[in-house]
């Protein structure tokens, strides 16, 4: 089976701080994604990418960025975090045209 | 963008009656389609899948029919378990790239 680990569960930061969010997946997918999941929202992409070193951005990109050094690993990096993106951010990779397994997400609180 | 619905935010049953999630999508286009499953503090879990060329595909105690004409999709679950509580996603993939789009989610809950 698929594993997509994240690199933390709950995460609390300051407000302008830098945050980095690490996800990692075992399987040699191609794509990986990362969402955030709000309430009454349901999971909305930020960015995701179908090679390493390429991305593409999602529906919500802004205040975001994202790194792809190698096929396994996709950061997810908050330059100066602000309380709009307390959220719980969810990774997820797939094989071209497959479906998407996800991590356990992420629960990030600003403060 | 595209847009994917459900009809109903939340759904009770009693254990043991069959539950319907249904869903709605809005580009034809969209030829993938895949139904998942959220337990409380864990992220979505596949649950099962249906390609366009398909109107029905069966799983353990799981059936999504797919109506392309009215561009609807639904997940059946047989004989309800309390551990099938959870919030159901449905998700679209469009054939322009490798970009799911999903529900807001149909939150299950089982009625012992």
């Amino acid at each position: 089976d698929v594993k997509v680990t994240q690199s933390s569960r709950y995460l609390v930061k300051r407000t302008g701080e830098k945050v980095f969010l690490e996800c990692v997946q075992d399987m040699d997918h191609e794509n990986m994604f990362w969402y955030r999941q709000d309430p009454g929202l349901g999971l909305r992409l930020i960015y995701f990418s179908y090679d390493v070193k390429m991305k593409e951005k999602g529906d919500i990109p802004e205040g975001y960025s994202v790194s792809r050094e190698k096929k396994e690993r996709f950061s997810l990096i908050l330059e100066s975090a602000s309380t709009n993106q307390t959220s719980m951010y969810l990774c997820a990779s797939s094989r071209l045209g497959g479906n998407s397994d996800f991590g356990p997400g992420t629960r990030l609180t600003v403060t | 963008g595209e847009s994917v619905g459900l009809h109903l935010p939340t759904l009770s049953v009693q254990e043991g009656d069959n539950s319907i999630i249904n869903c709605a999508y809005s580009n034809s286009a969209s030829d993938y389609f895949i139904w998942y499953k959220q337990e409380s503090g864990k992220g979505p879990q596949f649950i099962i899948d249906i390609r366009s060329n398909m109107d029905k595909r069966q799983g353990q105690r799981v059936t999504v029919l797919l109506n392309k004409t009215v561009k609807h999709l639904s997940l059946q679950i047989a004989a309800t378990q309390p551990g099938d509580s959870a919030v159901y996603f449905c998700a679209e993939n469009s054939q322009t790239g490798n970009q799911f789009y999903f529900g807001t989610g149909t939150s299950l809950t089982v009625i012992p």
